[in-house]
């Protein structure tokens, strides 16, 4: 298996612009989540989905910021409008069980100017 | 709710030292405990796990006993080497009663190692 790919690895757009990051988890996987890493606050947890339905979304900083799984191969992060406090890395990783491993992907990189 | 603390970085060691970098927990019940490493660039990946009290993970020449009594994981290796440069997280997973499953993270502690 591939592993988790995301994409793209850079992003880089101006304050206001609509960001979309793309995540396709390992098949088989249940469970998929939406990570923010940053100097300060360290690893968050956004958001996550079990069998495509998102469970827990209270990490998600504010109405800016929404996520979809229509499918089981297929996430997605959307930002709008961005801002430049959005500028981290997101990490998207999926799990087969509850309480086993999580296989990251590599990331994306935002930046927002 | 859970948490995981980490000792701060970063840590810096002279080749062939040994490591140990700290992790404590807070959790109810009987949470899995892991330790991820990060290398510059990449994603996070798994370096070793321990899914109950008294459980010894071990990877890499790295090891981390899972203390129920002490509520930590600390993570261990005897010589460390230019390579085991990177960002170390402890974290935990575990099921709430109301069924939620938690995977939370440490804020991560970063290792240089020189030659």
């Amino acid at each position: 298996d591939a592993g988790v790919i995301q994409s793209p690895r850079h992003e880089v757009t101006e304050m206001g612009q609509e960001v979309t990051l793309r995540c396709k988890p390992i098949s088989g996987h249940d469970y998929l989540f939406w990570y923010r890493q940053t100097m300060m606050r360290g690893l968050e947890l956004l958001i996550y989905f079990n069998n495509n339905v998102p469970i827990d979304d209270s990490g998600m900083p504010e109405d800016r910021f929404s996520a979809k799984m229509p499918n089981a191969s297929f996430s997605t992060l959307k930002i709008q409008p961005s801002e430049p406090r959005d500028s981290a890395v997101y990490f998207c990783a999926s799990s087969r069980l509850r309480n086993t491993e999580a296989f990251f992907g590599q990331g994306t990189r935002l930046t927002v100017v | 709710g859970n948490s995981v603390t980490q000792m701060e970085g970063p840590v810096t060691l002279s080749e062939e030292a040994f490591l140990t970098i700290n992790c404590t927990y807070t959790a109810t019940g009987y949470p899995s405990l892991f330790w991820y490493v990060q290398y510059p660039g990449e994603g996070l990946q798994l370096l070793l796990k321990a899914t109950k009290a008294d459980d010894k993970g071990s990877n890499k020449g790295f090891e981390a006993t899972y203390r129920k009594e002490t509520t930590s994981f600390h993570l261990e290796k005897g010589s460390v080497q230019v390579s085991d440069s990177a960002v170390y997280f402890c974290a935990l997973t575990r099921i709430s009663g109301a069924g939620s499953y938690q995977l939370t993270f440490g804020k991560g502690t970063k290792l240089s190692v020189i030659p």
